[in-house]
């Protein structure tokens, strides 16, 4: 079974910069996994920010960015706001299927 | 402007059927590859599936494959989801999702682009 792991919570202090992890069980994470970044802030519908691996949508704030950082996929926010407080998924292909992680829940503190 | 209105969620017992469709505008769904995610109440996201574009490839996750099945209607700019043998575990908002573009190219791994706004199923007795 493909576990694609995610740090539970993270805090940041606004203005700051902090950086997501997606990790998976299988190895290594590629730019063949094709990660995707989606946000959730709570009783909204979620909102893509990142698809392979670095390309942001036309409504992605600038100061996020995607990457592949020791193994993993790696979403980056530089300059935090408050609104950034949010639930933040990684998505994964592996050959077929599309495995999410199970989220970090970022704290602007 | 590209758009998603997903609709025909609903409450349903279990074994029953649901067909959730996805009216979409400001692009043509014939050519784009298009998935549908579901959301477990209070739980984090789930692929469900994913069609291609252009094509007919489909694709599933373990948990719906046999009983879920994913569509177009072109004429009608419209993605269905067809799902039948309800469980309780299908409970969950679905979310119609648009695959980004790479190029001109819309393979369904691409990911995921534009949200509806999603459809709540609730299978219940």
């Amino acid at each position: 079974q493909i576990v694609v792991t995610q740090e539970p919570s993270l805090t940041v202090s606004p203005g700051g910069t902090v950086t997501l992890t997606c990790g998976s069980n299988t190895g290594a994470v590629t730019s063949g996994n094709f990660p995707n970044w989606i946000q959730q802030k709570p009783g909204q519908p979620p909102r893509a920010l990142i698809y392979t691996t670095v390309n942001k949508h036309s409504w992605t704030p600038a100061r996020f960015s995607g990457s592949l950082l020791g193994g993993k996929a790696a979403l980056t926010l530089s300059g935090v706001q408050p609104e950034d407080e949010a639930e933040y998924f990684c998505l994964l292909y592996y050959g077929g299927a599309l495995v999410f992680g199970g989220g970090t829940k970022l704290t602007v503190l | 402007e590209v758009q998603l209105l997903e609709s025909g969620g609903g409450l349903v017992q279990p074994g029953g059927s649901l067909r959730l469709s996805c009216a979409v505008s400001g692009f043509t769904i014939s050519t784009s590859a298009m998935t549908w995610v579901r959301q477990a109440p209070g739980k984090g996201l789930e692929w469900v599936s994913s069609l291609s574009g252009g094509g007919g490839d489909s694709y599933y996750a373990d948990s719906v494959k046999g009983r879920f099945t994913i569509s177009r209607g072109n004429s009608e700019n419209t993605l269905h989801l067809q799902m039948n043998s309800l469980r309780a575990e299908d409970t969950a908002v679905y979310y119609c999702v648009k695959v980004p573009l790479v190029g001109q190219l819309s393979y369904y791994y691409y990911g995921l682009g534009v949200w509806g706004q999603g459809t709540a199923v609730t299978v219940s007795s």
